[in-house]
């Protein structure tokens, strides 16, 4: 069974540019999760996609956006990219509302903002 | 508020050795307890779960941890530690009472296990 998958592996942009992010959950889960994971601020909740619909966001502000699509792809959307934003980005799936307790995270998008 | 603490920025042992990897929890409802490890460059990978029922629970490569309810602690142990156990460990927490499904992690400890 294949995990979870995530694009690209490493994105490099410049400061005030766009990034986009995208993950594949396990086949059948229908939750999606973002977690930020940057150097000395350990890994943050960003955002929770439950059937196509945003359930809940972190303290992020808004130009960190998404959506999920119909097939439970995610698509994480960074506006107006700030130094800051640079860190490991994560993904996680899992069963939804109903299902499994435990998330299982892709390997990371790296993005580096200079 | 919900919080996880990991008191250990690392953890040194000796290869046989038993380990333990601690962490405490403060939640407002009932707390679910995860375990992951990320080796470098790598996402993070579950290693076991509290959700209820025994407070011993065992997991994935030998790893088990126990739930203590009155101490809000839930240590990762592992009775030999291999080499190959080098990494850094997280533990998560989720507040049974928080609808956003979410997980809160601990700082993370870093594990080295010398030959």
């Amino acid at each position: 069974e294949a995990g979870v998958t995530q694009s690209p592996t490493h994105l490099i942009k410049t400061r005030g540019q766009q990034a986009t992010l995208r993950c594949s959950p396990i086949s059948g889960h229908t939750s999606v999760y973002w977690y930020q994971q940057a150097l000395g601020l350990g890994l943050q909740f960003l955002l929770w996609y439950d059937e196509g619909e945003e359930r809940n966001r972190g303290n992020f502000p808004p130009r960190f956006s998404g959506r999920q699509f119909p097939n439970y792809i995610s698509e994480v959307n960074v506006n107006a990219l700030e130094l800051e934003d640079s860190a490991l980005y994560l993904c996680a799936s899992s069963g939804g509302a109903s299902g499994s307790y435990e998330q299982y995270f892709g390997p990371g998008t790296r993005l580096t903002v200079t | 508020a919900q919080s996880v603490a990991q008191p250990e920025d690392q953890v040194n042992v000796a290869e046989g050795n038993p380990l333990t990897v601690k962490c405490t929890y403060s939640v407002s409802g009932n707390p679910y307890l995860f375990w992951y490890v990320q080796y470098p460059n790598r996402g993070l990978q579950f290693l076991l779960k509290y959700i209820t029922g025994d407070n011993l629970v065992k997991g994935s490569y030998g790893f088990e941890a126990e739930f203590n309810k009155s101490q809000t602690s839930f240590h990762l142990k592992k009775p030999s530690a291999l080499v190959s156990d080098s990494a850094l460990y997280f533990c998560a927490v989720r507040d049974g009472l928080d609808s956003s499904y979410k997980l809160i992690f601990g700082s993370g400890t870093r594990l080295l296990v010398r030959p």
